[in-house]
């Protein structure tokens, strides 16, 4: 069983349109996350969410909107899409745990390649 | 702020070679420290973690890694590479005090195993 399971793996789609990527996590964690990987292979974080509430909503374009509908589901929305959101987003969750501890572990799903042309 | 650096971005070695890869951490506390390995086409997988104790680490696959604290460095070894080993490994580190959520990622080093 896939623990963090996004979908679609990938995605084309043309400059303007509004897309998602659904994002669900079995591991019973509390916190979720969505990261982008650029051409580069440069990982960073864009939202947290706990629980679902959002807690960290790092400098990404308001086009960029995610949803949680309950913790173990954090999905995102695009609109508006631009050639620069060409990217591998990460979907990843972990526990709500004291520093130092399992809490601390982030667990990924296997991104969701988008191709915007 | 924090920080990750990995200085090698591309390494190229032969199979049965050993294998190091740097990492530097910048950050006024304590922190946690991560590897993770991505295979092409696929996700972020991870190899080792330290939270605490005994500073050398063993992780998955063969791999560990040694915190030293006095040089900010949590270098990944492996004795013998394999072919299979040819992935991008990004090193990783959050604050000790706070959340998962503050996990900052290194750029990243290529390997490549040729057989």
């Amino acid at each position: 069983d896939t623990a963090v399971s996004q979908t679609p793996k990938y995605l084309v789609t043309q400059m303007g349109n509004d897309k998602s990527i659904k994002c669900e996590q079995n591991l019973g964690h509390d916190t979720m996350y969505w990261y982008k990987q650029d051409s580069k292979k440069f990982l960073k974080i864009m939202f947290s969410y706990n629980n679902k509430e959002l807690i960290i909503n790092e400098t990404v374009p308001n086009r960029f909107s995610p949803k949680s509908p309950d913790k173990a589901h954090l999905n995102l929305h695009i609109n508006s899409l631009e050639l620069g959101d060409s990217a591998v987003y990460f979907c990843a969750s972990s526990k709500r745990g004291a520093p130092g501890t399992e809490g601390n572990t982030i667990y990924f799903g296997e991104g969701s390649w988008l191709t915007v042309v | 702020a924090q920080s990750v650096s990995q200085h090698n971005h591309h390494v190229i070695l032969s199979e049965a070679a050993s294998l190091e890869l740097g990492c530097n951490y910048s950050y006024g506390g304590t922190v946690n420290l991560f590897w993770y390995v991505q295979y092409p086409g696929q996700h972020l997988q991870l190899l080792l973690k330290y939270f605490s104790g005994d500073p050398l680490v063993k992780g998955i696959k063969g791999f560990e890694a040694e915190f030293i604290k006095s040089k900010f460095s949590f270098n990944l070894r492996k004795p013998s590479v394999q072919w299979s080993d040819t992935a991008e490994y990004f090193c990783a580190a959050s604050p000790r005090a706070g959340t998962a959520s503050k996990l900052t990622f290194g750029t990243g080093t290529r390997l490549q195993v040729t057989l």
